[in-house]
């Protein structure tokens, strides 16, 4: 299906565990991101990507990292989870200078 | 400094008011685009509008007007005889274009309404 999906929508882990939420998107969009939602805080932006191999950091990229080898695909890994990263994730892709178009969120709870 | 500001924490009207959503915002560019996102109780974040920093017509879709203001830097949302169906977190959102698309969202606006 068209759009942009994000996977899985629910994930339970343990402190210090690695664990990597996906993100793709069908419409070649050069622009992706990656944000968590706290309460209070709103979204905040982690990383983004301008295009495949060029990423840079947001407000909030410590204990994250990012990678885009393609177009499409805009993957984020916690290294080694902590409580403070328990989050709702949301990606979102764009063209530049347009709206941002979301995934529907992965909620991570971190134990 | 936050580049975005919604005051209103959390709002509650009853069902058929008006309400007007506040947003300012803050930047030293010339081109610059304001959002406004809702995001219902299911989670999704839904896109509402998009406005730039040279258009500053007021903007109507239905129920739901825009105000933008740059001599004030406020970009505020009405919703007009308001719905159960309007109740959602709604945010506001800049994104600079020297910034590489890069969006400032505001905290949010908890909207309640009342049937």
């Amino acid at each position: 299906d068209a759009g942009i999906t994000q996977s899985p929508r629910y994930k339970i882990t343990e402190t210090g565990r690695q664990v990597t939420l996906m993100c793709h998107q069908t419409w070649s969009h050069s622009y992706m991101f990656w944000y968590r939602q706290d309460l209070g805080h709103g979204l905040r932006l982690i990383y983004y990507s301008a295009a495949a191999d060029i990423t840079d950091k947001g407000e909030v990229p410590d204990g994250y990292v990012v990678s885009r080898s393609k177009t499409e695909n805009f993957p984020l890994t916690l290294e080694s989870a902590t409580r403070s990263q328990t989050s709702v994730y949301f990606c979102a892709s764009s063209v530049l200078e347009t709206e941002q178009f979301f995934g529907p969120g992965t909620r991570l709870t971190v134990l | 400094a936050q580049k975005v500001t919604q005051a209103q924490t959390e709002i509650s009207v009853v069902e058929k008011e008006d309400v007007t959503l506040d947003c300012v915002y803050e930047t030293r560019d010339t081109t610059y685009y304001l959002f406004w996102y809702k995001q219902p109780p299911s989670g999704e974040l839904v896109f509402l509008i998009r406005r730039n920093s040279f258009d500053e017509q007021n903007e109507i879709s239905g129920r739901y007007s825009w105000n933008f203001q740059k001599s004030t830097s406020s970009f505020n949302f009405t919703i007009t005889a308001s719905q159960v169906v309007d109740s959602a977190v709604y945010f506001c959102a800049l994104s600079e274009a020297n910034t590489g698309n890069q969006f400032y969202f505001g905290t949010g606006t908890s909207l309640t309404v009342i049937p």
